[in-house]
């Protein structure tokens, strides 16, 4: 079975650091383009980030630039969300994808992530 | 970036009713086009890509069209399983971009 499974979210304080990981399975990581997409309480969805299949290529929304970092372990089957100087409206479900040209047609349950004092 | 305006925002509706969502790219995308429907605490599914084709184990009654800035998704005939809210994204360029989706109530 083709799966997603985040884990690493929970409640910060505002400034602070949480690492999200994403482990695939059922399928043959490497050769896909991965994605985190969030979604802030009672809000719509935003895409946060991708990474190509080998990493060599990231790109990231604005409104996380320099903070947050995309990586990912193709020996591990995962992807990984480090996320640095957290602010309130980084609160929000936070999805990983599998990404294909034409749409992101896996995603996982996602993981919650709180920042809050 | 490329801003999707999706519209209505909210839609109520019967069981059978045709339902027609909107969504509007502030620039030509061609057809880089996908179309997710979401149900409340689950995560979006993928419903149609590339604008207008089904993907694998969709009804039917789902149908997209549309390319360069104007998409439509279609149910022909609501069922009870397709209350929801739906979402545009574009995957024309980056960053890539959702509509602020559409939610579909019963009347």
């Amino acid at each position: 079975e083709v799966q997603l499974v985040e884990s690493g979210g929970g409640l910060v304080q505002p400034g602070g650091s949480l690492r999200l990981s994403c482990a695939a399975s059922g399928f043959t990581f490497k050769d896909y383009w991965m994605s985190w997409v969030r979604q802030a309480p009672g809000q719509g969805l935003e895409w946060v980030a991708n990474i190509k299949r080998d990493g060599s290529e990231k790109y990231y929304v604005d409104s996380v630039k320099g903070r947050f970092t995309i990586s990912r372990d193709n020996a591990k089957n995962s992807v990984y969300l480090q996320m640095n100087s957290l602010r309130a409206e980084d609160t929000a479900v936070y999805y990983c994808a599998r990404v294909q040209s034409y749409g992101l047609d896996v995603w996982g349950q996602g993981t919650t992530v709180t920042v809050s004092s | 970036d490329i801003q999707l305006t999706q519209s209505p925002s909210f839609l109520s509706a019967s069981v059978g009713d045709r339902v027609t969502i909107t969504c509007r790219a502030s620039q030509g995308i061609s057809g880089s086009l996908a179309w997710y429907q979401q149900k409340p605490g689950k995560a979006p599914k993928l419903l149609i890509y590339a604008a207008s084709t089904l993907q694998s184990g969709v009804p039917s009654r789902f149908s997209g069209s549309g390319s360069g800035t104007e998409f439509t998704l279609t149910i022909s005939s609501l069922q009870p399983e397709d209350f929801a809210t739906y979402y545009c994204q574009q995957l024309n360029s980056f960053p890539l971009t959702f509509g602020g989706g559409t939610k579909v109530e019963i009347k």
